[in-house]
């Protein structure tokens, strides 16, 4: 079965670095990946679409790299701010039924 | 941009009773809504998909007899857990999108569910 695998260790960073959260897939390419910001007690938040003929999506300081040979996408969070801090969710969607299947996300802490 | 909401927030019942969780597209017509329940530190899963209009479609292993999914108008879904146990204690949170095949899904806040 197609598995979505996110570091469930925290990532850690200093303010104003360059954050990059990492997101493996199995077996097949999706029609496109999703990234979500989630909150504590919140629901997710859709930050950005890449499909699978992308290579790279920008907005504002948020950029998102898909290689299909890698079966890996990555999420940049760049000038990363204390407010930044939550959990990112990669989401992969098949060309059948369009459903996002999530991963677990990652914990992002942005220290002062 | 598109708000979904969802009420209560938070629900503390006894074991054996029922709840409800209302799903509401505030400022769109959503022709899908989903339904997912997420446990501590995992991610969310999707229990069932329901369109306007018709019978949702349920994940492999979810109880359709014990989460009964109505989607009676384009704003509104509701998910009631029915006869609740402490296992069913989660956070369940709703989504809609207003149609095609990849148009984005947008969440509601959650609804934290506690059974005694």
């Amino acid at each position: 079965s197609q598995k979505i695998e996110q570091n469930s260790e925290a990532l850690n960073i200093q303010e104003g670095k360059t954050a990059t959260l990492t997101c493996n897939y199995t077996n097949y390419s999706p029609a496109y990946l999703q990234w979500y910001r989630q909150d504590p007690g919140r629901g997710p938040v859709f930050l950005l679409l890449i499909r699978e003929n992308e290579k790279e999506k920008r907005k504002e300081r948020l950029k998102v790299t898909f290689d299909t040979t890698l079966k890996q996408s990555l999420f940049h969070i760049t000038a990363s701010q204390p407010a930044d801090s939550a959990t990112y969710l990669c989401a992969w969607a098949s060309g059948g039924s369009y459903i996002p299947t999530f991963g677990r996300g990652t914990s992002l802490i942005v220290h002062p | 941009g598109a708000v979904v909401s969802q009420h209560p927030s938070w629900v503390i019942c006894k074991s054996g009773t029922s709840v409800k969780i209302e799903c509401r597209s505030l400022d769109f017509q959503a022709t899908t809504m989903f339904w997912y329940r997420q446990f501590p530190k995992q991610s969310l899963m999707l229990m069932a998909t329901s369109n306007e209009g018709s019978k949702a479609t349920y994940e492999q292993g979810v109880e359709k007899d014990k989460f009964l999914i109505n989607h009676a108008s384009l704003t509104l879904s509701t998910l009631t857990v029915t006869s609740a146990h402490p296992e069913d204690s989660s956070f369940y949170i709703c989504s809609a999108k207003s149609g095609g095949t990849t148009d984005t899904q947008y969440f509601g806040p959650g609804t934290r569910l506690t059974v005694l």
